[in-house]
């Protein structure tokens, strides 16, 4: 059984301040990693795909890395606003396989 | 452009009912997916479709749970007989083709609530 976690399950972060979260997933059979947001009442947007060890991707405030080796990705999100409030799911890509294996999430909440 | 569209976006059922989800994907997607989230855990797989089959359905829990995609465009998942436990929101995906890095685009969920 494949394990995805992320950790904190939530976090509330004040306003400008810049937080990170985990993801951890299996070392092997690794072929990529989703990260999405999640606004409540909204449909799930797509982040990042990361795919190579030692990945680095940028989207405005918000960064995401990638260990394949070890087994993990962190999101970071500098000096935070009221709109970054959502839950953010990671999801890990086994090689060959097309479901998308998901962690139960990070609730972030920005307090203004 | 459009994105993935699902109706109902809520439904409330008694326990023993039958209902049927709907998902309309993103046009000229080939790749289909249903996954559920329960309170407090993430989205888990279903099935999911490429064209018209089910190339795999080994996410569904028991065989209350069905779905279908007659025309390989909208699908619709069926649950008979739903009990409590079926509680949840219900995503539906949509990718240009199986395979590759597979990003999927979701749908804003159908949440579902038997009482």
């Amino acid at each position: 059984i494949l394990n995805v976690e992320q950790s904190p399950q939530s976090l509330h972060v004040q306003e400008g301040d810049s937080t990170n979260f985990t993801c951890s997933f299996p070392s092997s059979n690794f072929y990529a990693l989703h990260w999405y947001r999640w606004e409540t009442a909204k449909s799930p947007e797509a982040l990042f795909v990361m795919t190579l060890n030692g990945d680095e991707k940028k989207k405005g405030r918000i960064s995401a890395t990638l260990n394949t080796k070890e087994g993990y990705s962190y999101l970071y999100i500098k000096g935070s606003q009221p709109e970054d409030s959502a839950t953010y799911l990671c999801a890990f890509l086994i090689q060959g396989a097309q479901k998308l294996v998901f962690g139960q999430g990070t609730r972030l909440t920005i307090n203004p | 452009g459009a994105g993935v569209s699902q109706t109902p976006s809520n439904k409330v059922t008694e326990k023993g009912k039958y209902v049927e989800l709907r998902c309309d994907p993103i046009s000229g997607h080939t790749a289909l997916y249903w996954y559920r989230q329960s309170l407090g855990q993430g989205p888990e797989f279903l099935i999911y479709f490429q064209g018209t089959g089910a190339a795999d359905d080994s996410g569904l829990p028991n065989d209350r749970f069905f779905a279908v995609r007659p025309e390989g465009s909208v699908s619709t998942l069926k649950i008979q007989r739903t009990e409590r436990g079926d509680s949840a929101v219900y995503l539906c995906a949509s990718s240009f083709l199986a395979g590759g890095y597979n990003e999927q685009f979701f749908g804003p969920g159908t949440r579902l609530t038997v009482l």
